[in-house]
């Protein structure tokens, strides 16, 4: 069935340092969304990737979807503390529907 | 506008027992979908109902049933509890195919 990988699972930045984390996909997918998670909270939408090659950015949140639509990665820039949370990639598993098949997220912790 | 609303936030229930979860999706948002995170298994797909049907279904075992109410609220169910079935379950409404899950809190379960 799918698979769908988030490399790395922890990842401790300095505050101001670059953070980046990367999804692979075993299928092409559709879309790619993407979430993030703090601690004790539950997933909140970031954005929705479509296109072949597509790259958005949000404020310091740059995300990009392969050429092959089967990997993306988000990159924060200067990361602050407020970043902290866990970040998590999602692929719809076929085309019938909302079922979504995430990857098992990168835990970013930001030291002060 | 109301976002999704899970009750109950937490459960304490013993081995053998059964449960019952309820979702109150975004109003107008047909599509509810629920999902069981743990720290070793992560964000799981259970199974998604779209008016009042289930449209996709996820790897678990029978004793996780759900459906689907005319005004889009959905409860799941899980009969005779295991300890391995402790977890946060997750409720997402979207508004459309391939949209963006909006998550609710979640319901923190506790089997004993």
């Amino acid at each position: 069935g799918q698979q769908v990988m988030q490399i790395p699972q922890y990842q401790h930045v300095q505050e101001g340092e670059d953070f980046t984390t990367y999804c692979n996909s075993s299928t092409t997918l559709s879309n790619i969304q993407w979430y993030k998670q703090r601690p004790g909270g539950h997933p909140v939408f970031l954005i929705q990737l479509v296109k072949s090659g597509e790259v958005k950015k949000q404020k310091r949140l740059t995300f990009q979807f392969g050429e092959a639509k089967k990997n993306s990665s988000l990159h924060i820039t200067a990361t602050q503390t407020t970043d902290v949370g866990t970040y998590f990639c999602a692929g719809p598993r076929n085309n019938a529907g909302n079922m979504l098949t995430f990857g098992g997220g990168t835990r970013l912790m930001v030291k002060p | 506008k109301a976002g999704v609303t899970q009750t109950p936030r937490y459960l304490i229930k013993t081995r053998g027992q059964q449960v019952t979860l309820s979702c109150s999706p975004i109003s107008g948002h047909r599509s509810v979908s629920w999902y069981q995170q743990t720290p070793g298994q992560g964000l799981q797909f259970l199974f998604e109902y779209f008016s009042e049907t289930q449209r996709n279904k996820g790897n678990f075992p029978g004793r996780f049933s759900g459906r689907q109410f005319s005004n889009s609220r959905s409860e799941m169910n899980v009969s005779t509890l295991e300890l391995g079935d402790s977890a946060l379950y997750l409720c997402a409404s979207s508004s459309d195919f391939l949209a963006e899950a909006f998550f609710g809190q979640g319901t923190r379960l506790t089997v004993v």
